[in-house]
């Protein structure tokens, strides 16, 4: 089984333009999550979605936010971006049914500089 | 809100010897307790996870172990090898009805030494 696919894989912007990421979950998978990971702030979660709801976010601004569709592919977009956004991008997978709904499996990430 | 704390940050030790990575969380209703492993460019990779109504999990050479009184989960790796090398972060969840938002802890960075 295909693991969770992230496109692009590197990003480079620049200040105030804004960026679309993408995410393939693994199939049959229901639920994606997006987390970003700094070297000062470490992992830390953004929103999740379930079934094309956004069931929880994190403390990010509103610049931040996601969407996912009917097929469990999801996006997300940072507009205005700022130097601090520069981050790896993470998405994760879960099954979202069953003994095992909540194990998360992560993607490669998307590796975004903001210039 | 969860918070995990992890310890130590570094953690170097020969091939062969044992390392242990020490998780605490504050939040009595967290109930899964994953660990995962990051190698340089690439994304987490579950390695072994563990449920609030089991106290030990056990998967080759890693093991997780859970003391939900004291509110802290360890992960035990034996026969160290080279290729253990990496980051090790450890996570709290509440469930799957509370959402995804797990709560990582700051990270181990693990060198095994030839």
């Amino acid at each position: 089984k295909a693991g969770v696919t992230q496109t692009p894989r590197y990003l480079i912007k620049t200040r105030g333009q804004q960026v679309t990421l993408s995410c393939s979950p693994i199939s049959g998978h229901r639920s994606v999550s997006w987390y970003q990971q700094t070297p000062g702030q470490g992992l830390q979660f953004l929103f999740e979605y379930f079934s094309e709801t956004q069931r929880n976010k994190g403390n990010f601004p509103g610049r931040f936010s996601g969407r996912q569709f009917s097929n469990s592919r999801s996006e997300m977009n940072v507009s205005t971006l700022e130097l601090g956004d520069s981050a790896l991008y993470l998405c994760a997978s879960s099954p979202g049914q069953g003994g095992t709904a909540n194990e998360q499996f992560f993607g490669p990430g998307t590796r975004l500089t903001v210039l | 809100g969860e918070n995990v704390e992890q310890h130590p940050s570094t953690l170097s030790v020969q091939e062969g010897d044992s390392a242990v990575i020490k998780c605490t969380y504050s939040d009595s209703a967290s109930n899964y307790f994953p660990w995962y492993k990051q190698e340089l460019g690439k994304g987490p990779q579950l390695i072994i996870d563990i449920r609030s109504n089991v106290g030990e999990k056990k998967d080759q050479r890693i093991a997780v172990t859970l003391n939900k009184t004291a509110k802290h989960f360890s992960l035990h790796i034996t026969e160290t090898q080279p290729e253990d090398s990496a980051v090790y972060f450890c996570a709290a969840s509440k469930g799957w009805n509370y959402g995804q938002n797990f709560v990582f802890g700051p990270g181990t960075r693990l060198s095994v030494l030839p």
